[in-house]
């Protein structure tokens, strides 16, 4: 069965800072790759998705996110966070062999101090 | 922008009653899920729903669970026997279609479901 992990669990930085989420996944097939953003309250929102093609993606938000085939991986970027990005970051993985559910990571808390 | 809505946000219950969830999906959408989050934990699929059929579980969805879509536009998750281990957040999400570009769940905002 695929997993899906997520490096850091909290993440605590300033604004103006730069912002990388890892992510990685295990599984040998095709698969599409998410980000998911949840903020405080809210539902979870789609950021960015890789299906196939390019394989630096760029999302809402001023958000990017790199699939490295070889790697298993698709980190999430974002050059210059704002005290609006605190929220919690999810990735997620649908392996096209196994169904259509979604695989998630154990998420990301991202604190953004103004 | 078109959401999946989902009441109650919490719910409460004592250990051995039935609770619905109930989720609206997005008008257009035609494939549905259950996912449910325990504090602490991952995300985790636990059904989804095509054509008025279960179209693939979890092995968390055992028996005291079923979905149903009594309309057109409620999409409903039962816990027949609520334990206090079915103390989460669940999830509902939709697709309009499960090819291409069209394959995004798009997710409520959650029902939190407090056994006690």
């Amino acid at each position: 069965a695929q997993s899906v992990s997520q490096h850091n669990h909290h993440v605590i930085l300033s604004e103006a800072a730069s912002l990388e989420l890892g992510c990685n996944y295990s599984y040998g097939g095709t698969v599409n790759l998410f980000w998911y953003v949840q903020y405080p309250g809210q539902h979870l929102q789609l950021l960015l998705k890789y299906f196939s093609g390019d394989p630096l993606v760029k999302g809402i938000k001023g958000f990017e996110a790199e699939f490295i085939k070889s790697k298993f991986s698709f980190n999430l970027r974002k050059p210059s966070v704002q005290w609006s990005d605190t929220a919690e970051y999810f990735c997620a993985v649908k392996a096209k062999a196994a169904g259509n559910k979604l695989t998630f990571g154990g998420g990301t808390r991202v604190l953004v101090k103004p | 922008e078109p959401e999946v809505t989902q009441t109650p946000s919490h719910q409460v219950t004592q250990m051995g009653q039935e609770v619905i969830l109930r989720c609206v999906p997005i008008s257009n959408h035609l494939y549905f899920y259950w996912y449910r989050q325990i504090l602490g934990q991952k995300v985790e699929f636990l059904v989804s729903f095509y054509n008025n059929e279960i179209s693939e579980k979890s092995e968390i969805f055992d028996d005291q669970f079923s979905v149903e879509r009594p309309d057109g536009s409620n999409f409903t998750l039962k816990i027949r026997s609520t334990k206090l281990e079915d103390s989460a957040m669940y999830f509902c999400a939709s697709t309009e279609d499960i090819q291409g570009a069209k394959n995004i769940q798009y997710f409520g905002a959650g029902t939190r479901l407090s056994v006690l």
